[in-house]
């Protein structure tokens, strides 16, 4: 088992629809969650990061977390075709005997005009 | 504000050759990690490299280093080239506060990549 997993995709929504992205993690040690958004051939850029238990909104952005059922999502409010990327969880161990940053594969999402 | 950059911007090695790729931060950032992104695993962490030391280590075999300069450049050295390293290998540059990538609010600004292909 992967120890941050995402549906592959690709997800499609239609134009203005809202996206939810989903990602679990394995480690309950995990304290701090980041998406990063991926253009095809190009790097990913930060979204969003969330700490805490709950919802967290940036924009159109809508992070959550549930750690007690090991749980992030990225809601995408009025989707536009410019929102066609793969994002990428990340799960970051603070604390033992090395810090990780752990990405998870990429969900890829499609917005149909 | 100039973004990282990253050189060469492709590689073509062979089998058992070792290559080293550059990086430059952000300028103010001391941290920089290195990751490789392929289909099939996604992106995975290397390691972090902050004030010249290396602060933070992924699940990589020992072929996979670094260093970091004084002015926080770094560089990643593959040694004992094998097929399965062909990757895009991306490296990030952050402020580097404790815990380095792992922070809670660490943003990673990332470079355009270096597309190695060894044959």
């Amino acid at each position: 088992q992967k120890e941050v997993e995402q549906n592959s995709g690709p997800l499609s929504v239609p134009e203005g629809a809202i996206a939810s992205l989903n990602c679990t993690y394995s480690d309950r040690g995990s304290q701090s969650f980041f998406w990063y958004r991926q253009y095809s051939g190009k790097s990913p850029e930060l979204i969003m990061f969330i700490y805490s238990n709950g919802d967290k909104e940036d924009g159109r952005f809508t992070a959550q977390l549930n750690k007690a059922s090991q749980y992030v999502s990225l809601l995408i409010r009025d989707s536009q075709p410019s929102d066609s990327a793969t994002y990428l969880c990340a799960g970051a161990l603070y604390g033992g005997a090395t810090n990780k940053l752990i990405f998870g594969t990429g969900t890829l999402l499609a917005v149909q005009p | 504000k100039a973004g990282v950059t990253q050189t060469p911007r492709y590689l073509i090695k062979t089998r058992g050759q070792q290559v080293t790729l550059s990086c430059s931060p952000i300028s103010g950032h001391r941290s920089v990690s290195w990751y490789q992104q392929t289909p099939g695993q996604g992106l995975q962490f290397l390691f972090e490299y902050f004030s010249e030391t290396q602060r933070n280590k992924g699940n990589f075999p020992g072929r996979f280093s670094g260093r970091q300069f004084s002015n926080s450049r770094s560089e990643m050295n593959v040694s004992t080239l094998e097929l399965g390293d062909s990757a895009l290998y991306l490296c990030a540059s952050s402020l580097g506060g404790q815990g380095g990538v792992a922070a809670t609010n660490e943003k990673l600004f990332f470079g355009s990549g270096t597309q190695l292909s060894v044959l």
